[in-house]
């Protein structure tokens, strides 16, 4: 597509419930990235993929989080018996390239999604 | 562990007017990527400058140009001849280069008040 897709936009979940947030990047990047952020606050990292290996988890709060890639495409966040404090905007974005900077097209760029904005009740 | 610092929550220009906004980083790494990236009200995160730390030269990007000093960890952005709609949040980001975790670490944000 033209630019990373996310959804849904807004999801409103009672405490205890399970979700399921999508992320569709742009297509043939291989680097995707989810991101938390918190009212008025920056981004924080959640979990990275290079294709469909998810190699780097440590930013993902607890094990209520999972994440997963599959095909090495669209990826989904899942958040299991949710909580007030998850409520947040999940952020993903892609990137073309993986490694620093043997690529002469690797700018570093990240292109973002507009976001899932989660209210916990 | 690196850390993206920005210690100024809300900054306001008037419009045609210059601002500057600030950011320092901490790392023992020497081969990194900055960026400074807007995030308008309710919509995508885009980007707005990159820098490289092997390069010396300041990135510029039209209006837009960075004051990085590698020494210092400081890579501040300024806005010239603002305008209404640079108004939005700016973070602050840092990605390292080498092989290991490429995730980006981002400031708290600068929201940017654009008066006409």
């Amino acid at each position: 597509g033209a630019g990373v897709s996310q959804s849904p936009r807004y999801k409103v979940a009672k405490r205890g419930q399970d979700v399921a947030l999508r992320c569709d990047p742009i297509s043939g990047h291989v680097s995707l990235f989810w991101y938390q952020q918190a009212l008025g606050q920056g981004p924080e990292f959640l979990t990275y993929f290079q294709n469909e290996a998810q190699l780097d988890k440590s930013g993902l709060p607890s094990d209520r989080f999972f994440a997963e890639r599959p095909e090495g495409s669209v990826s989904t966040l899942k958040i299991q018996r949710t909580q007030q404090e998850d409520s947040a905007v999940y952020l993903c974005a892609s990137s073309r390239h993986t490694s620093g900077r043997a690529h002469p097209a690797n700018t570093g760029e990240l292109f973002f999604g507009e976001g899932s904005r989660l209210t916990v009740l | 562990a690196q850390t993206v610092t920005q210690s100024q929550p809300e900054m306001s220009v008037q419009e045609a007017e210059t601002v500057t906004l600030s950011c320092t980083y901490d790392t023992s790494e020497s081969d990194y990527y900055l960026f400074w990236y807007k995030q308008p009200p309710s919509r995508q995160m885009i980007l707005v400058i990159r820098q490289e730390a092997y390069k010396q030269q300041n990135a510029t990007e039209n209006r837009f140009s960075v004051n990085f000093q590698k020494a210092a960890k400081s890579f501040s952005l300024k806005i010239s001849d603002s305008q209404l709609g640079d108004a939005a949040m700016y973070f602050c980001a840092y990605r390292r280069t080498t092989s290991g975790t490429y995730k980006y670490i981002f400031g708290t944000g600068t929201r940017l008040k654009v008066l006409a």
